[in-house]
């Protein structure tokens, strides 16, 4: 157990909806990552956060976005989904921003679009 | 840009066998590298990480790692492998001088391990 959580563990809606993906980081934790895991662009990263700020983006549709919240947990929102938006989204989180900061994984939400 | 390549998509080794996942990088700085594991239905975990000091890099379970400068490489061993290791790796590039913390990772190399 990596002490960071993913809500909920599994997902299915339809295409054109909207849902949010919700990642509680480790105890102490200030930094929070998003990546997409899927068959076709295998695992890539999204979003980076620190205390709040984004502070690294990768390769994030515009109909995706992700916030920190005071309370360092995160959520990403997933908007007019397609077909294609169908995989495991992971949340990680280290101690601080650098690249020396080891990432802990959640163990990811799997998300279905029918 | 920095990316990673990892040659064969699925590795299969008989228990107590050699463990060789091959990983190269491509960087135009100096990079750190990272193998991470992941077992069926979990999150991945971070084996071992390469950051500018030694070249041999011992991880967990038994793992480690070389890197190469000149071959910009960064291959996995394991002397003998383990029912328990069957997994899927990444191997994973992160720069220096990087704004923040991104991981670019390889496409992965899901390991069969045979009785």
């Amino acid at each position: 157990d990596s002490g960071v959580t993913q809500t909920p563990k599994h997902l299915i809606t339809a295409t054109g909806q909207r849902v949010t993906l919700r990642c509680s980081p480790r105890s102490g934790d200030l930094s929070v990552y998003w990546y997409q895991q899927s068959l076709d662009q295998g695992l890539q990263f999204l979003i980076q956060y620190y205390n709040g700020e984004e502070r690294a983006k990768g390769n994030i549709l515009e109909r995706f976005s992700a916030q920190q919240f005071p309370d360092l947990h995160s959520e990403l929102n997933l908007s007019s989904l397609e077909l294609g938006d169908s995989a495991l989204y992971f949340c990680a989180s280290s101690p601080k921003a650098g690249v020396l900061n080891e990432q802990f994984f959640g163990p990811g939400t799997r998300l279905t679009v029918l | 840009a920095q990316s990673v390549t990892q040659l064969g998509s699925h590795v299969s080794v008989s228990e107590g066998a050699l463990v060789l996942l091959r990983c190269n990088y491509s960087s135009s700085v100096p990079p750190y590298l990272f193998w991470y594991v992941q077992y069926p239905n979990q999150g991945l975990q971070l084996l071992l990480k390469y950051t500018s000091a030694a070249t041999l890099v011992k991880g967990i379970n038994g793992f480690e790692a070389e890197f190469k400068k000149s071959e910009t490489s960064f291959h996995l061993t394991k002397p003998s492998a383990h029912m328990s290791d069957a997994a899927e790796y990444f191997c994973a590039v992160s720069l220096i001088k990087a704004a923040g913390n991104k991981l670019t990772f390889g496409g992965g190399t899901r390991v069969l391990v045979k009785p």
